[in-house]
């Protein structure tokens, strides 16, 4: 499969802990975003990295979330300190210039 | 910044006929415009995009059009299949990297 990958697909956690999740984009691809996605609706913007420098971030990104892309591969989302609001479904995509993206299956994070 | 509005947020066609979806965006600077289809516990996949510079798309049995002055795009299926039945997202960007601001979604259900 060469389309965006996530790892691991499903989280369980207790509130309080901290979790990390990976993705892998499609390995042309330079720029690379991640968005939350609760249910019932539709996917939220978090930040966006174009190759290793992170460009931009919502401000829906609070202080307990951090993500790198260390050598403008794959990239990683930590989320400190989990609070029950932070259950949701965390996408990633990847597109090349100029804007189709492409999605991976996601992260399903539950915080107990 | 961007605000999209979605409608309607469920439609229940019979197989065979046509469903139309409708999106309304707030930033007139926005300039291309992706249809995700989304399965249960599946990524978002795109299935038709179109530019500002272009008003109207189609591909096989979708088709999206364009009304840049009154500020809203639409989803055109033809012949609808129970396959079709899934949640759809239409999303905008006007940002040089493709930010994309999602509607809230459309569940769509084709009655065989």
């Amino acid at each position: 499969d060469t389309g965006v990958s996530q790892d691991p697909r499903h989280k369980i956690t207790k509130r309080g802990q901290n979790v990390t999740f990976r993705c892998d984009p499609i390995s042309e691809h330079n720029r690379l975003y991640w968005y939350r996605q609760t249910l019932g609706q539709g996917p939220e913007f978090l930040t966006y990295f174009q190759n290793e420098a992170q460009l931009e971030k919502s401000r829906l990104l609070s202080d307990r979330f951090s993500a790198e892309r260390p050598k403008g591969s794959f990239s990683t989302l930590e989320i400190q300190r989990t609070e029950q609001g932070d259950s949701a479904m965390y996408l990633c995509a990847s597109s090349p210039p100029p804007e189709t993206q492409y999605f991976g299956p996601g992260t399903r994070l539950l915080v107990l | 910044g961007e605000n999209v509005e979605q409608h309607p947020s469920t439609l229940s066609v019979q197989e065979g006929d046509s469903a139309v979806i409708k999106c309304t965006y707030s930033d007139s600077a926005s300039n291309y415009f992706p249809w995700y289809k989304q399965e249960l516990g599946k990524r978002p996949q795109l299935i038709i995009d179109i530019r500002s510079n272009v008003g109207e798309k189609k591909d096989q049995r979708i088709a999206v059009t364009l009304n840049k002055t009154a500020k809203h795009f639409s989803l055109h299926i033809t012949e609808t299949q129970p396959e079709d039945s899934a949640v759809y997202f239409c999303a905008a960007t006007g940002t040089s990297y493709g930010k994309l601001t999602f509607g809230q979604g459309t569940i769509l259900t084709v009655h065989p």
